[in-house]
C-alpha cells in the first residue's frame, strides 16, 4: 500500500520568497515519487520526478525536490517565488511492482503568490 | 506533437443518465490511464489499460462504470444510471510502455444535476 500527505491544503508567499510545498510518503516498496502542477483548468503538468537516481531533482521552472528515505519525505522548493506559480500543486508516489504505474496522488496544496 | 485529448471539456447531465467520456492518447503510447479528481481532491486511480485489455480496474467505484480500449488507442470511459457523486474531473492519462512518466489530459467535468 502506498500514500501520499501534503501538508497544507494552502500555502501564500510573496514573490520573490521561498518556496516551501511538503509531502511526506509511505510506501512497501522504494518509490517512484513525483509532483505535478495543475493550472486552473488545464490537465496535471509534471514537474519533477525521482526515480532512484539522484535524491535532488531538478524540474522545470526552477522547482527542485530532495528525497530523504530516514523523513519519508520529498519536499519541493523553489528559491525565488515569481507570479506565474501560483497554481495547484500535487505529490505523488507509484510502484511498479505490478509492472506499470499505480499512482496515488496527495490532495494538494494551492499556492498563493503575492505580488 | 499532439497531447492527450478528452472529449467533451464539459458535461451537464441528469441524475440517472448514460454518459461517455473519451480520450485520445498520445500516439504509440500503449499504456492508458483514468483517474477521477473531486471537488478538493487529488486524482484517484480508476482503471489501466495496456493495450486492449484493462490490467487493473481495481479502482472503478462500483458496476455503473465500465472502461474500453477496442483498438488499444482511444477509450471510452462509460458511466451507467449517473448519481450525483459521480461529478467529478476524469482525468486520461497515457505512457510509453515501460516508462515511468505519465501525460494527462486536460480532463472531462462532468455535473450530474
Amino acid at each position: 500500500a502506498q500514500s501520499v500527505t501534503q501538508l497544507g491544503s494552502h500555502v501564500s508567499v510573496s514573490e520573490g520568497a521561498l518556496v516551501l510545498l511538503r509531502c511526506n510518503y509511505s510506501s512497501s516498496v522504494p518509490p517512484y515519487l513525483f509532483w505535478y502542477v495543475q493550472y486552473p483548468n488545464q490537465g496535471l503538468q509534471l514537474l519533477l520526478k525521482y526515480t532512484s537516481a539522484a535524491t535532488l531533482v531538478k524540474g522545470i521552472n526552477g522547482f527542485e525536490a530532495e528525497f530523504k528515505k530516514s523523513e519519508t519525505s520529498f519536499h519541493l522548493t523553489k528559491p525565488s517565488a515569481h507570479m506565474s506559480d501560483a497554481a495547484e500543486y500535487f505529490c505523488a508516489v507509484s510502484d511498479r511492482s505490478g509492472g506499470y504505474q499505480k499512482v496515488t496522488f496527495g490532495t494538494g496544496t494551492k499556492l498563493q503568490v503575492i505580488p | 506533437g499532439a497531447g492527450v485529448s478528452q472529449t467533451p471539456s464539459n458535461k451537464v447531465t441528469e441524475k440517472g443518465k448514460y454518459v461517455e467520456l473519451r480520450c485520445d492518447p498520445i500516439s504509440g503510447h500503449t499504456a492508458l490511464y483514468w483517474y477521477r479528481q473531486s471537488l478538493g481532491q487529488g486524482p484517484e486511480f480508476l482503471i489501466y489499460f495496456q493495450g486492449t485489455g484493462a490490467a487493473d480496474d481495481s479502482g472503478l467505484p462500483n458496476d455503473r462504470f465500465f472502461a474500453v480500449r477496442p483498438e488499444g488507442s482511444v477509450s471510452t470511459l462509460k458511466i451507467q444510471r449517473t448519481e450525483r457523486g459521480d461529478s467529478a474531473v476524469y482525468l486520461c492519462a497515457s505512457a510509453r510502455q515501460g516508462d515511468n512518466e505519465q501525460f494527462f489530459g486536460p480532463g472531462t467535468r462532468l455535473t450530474v444535476l
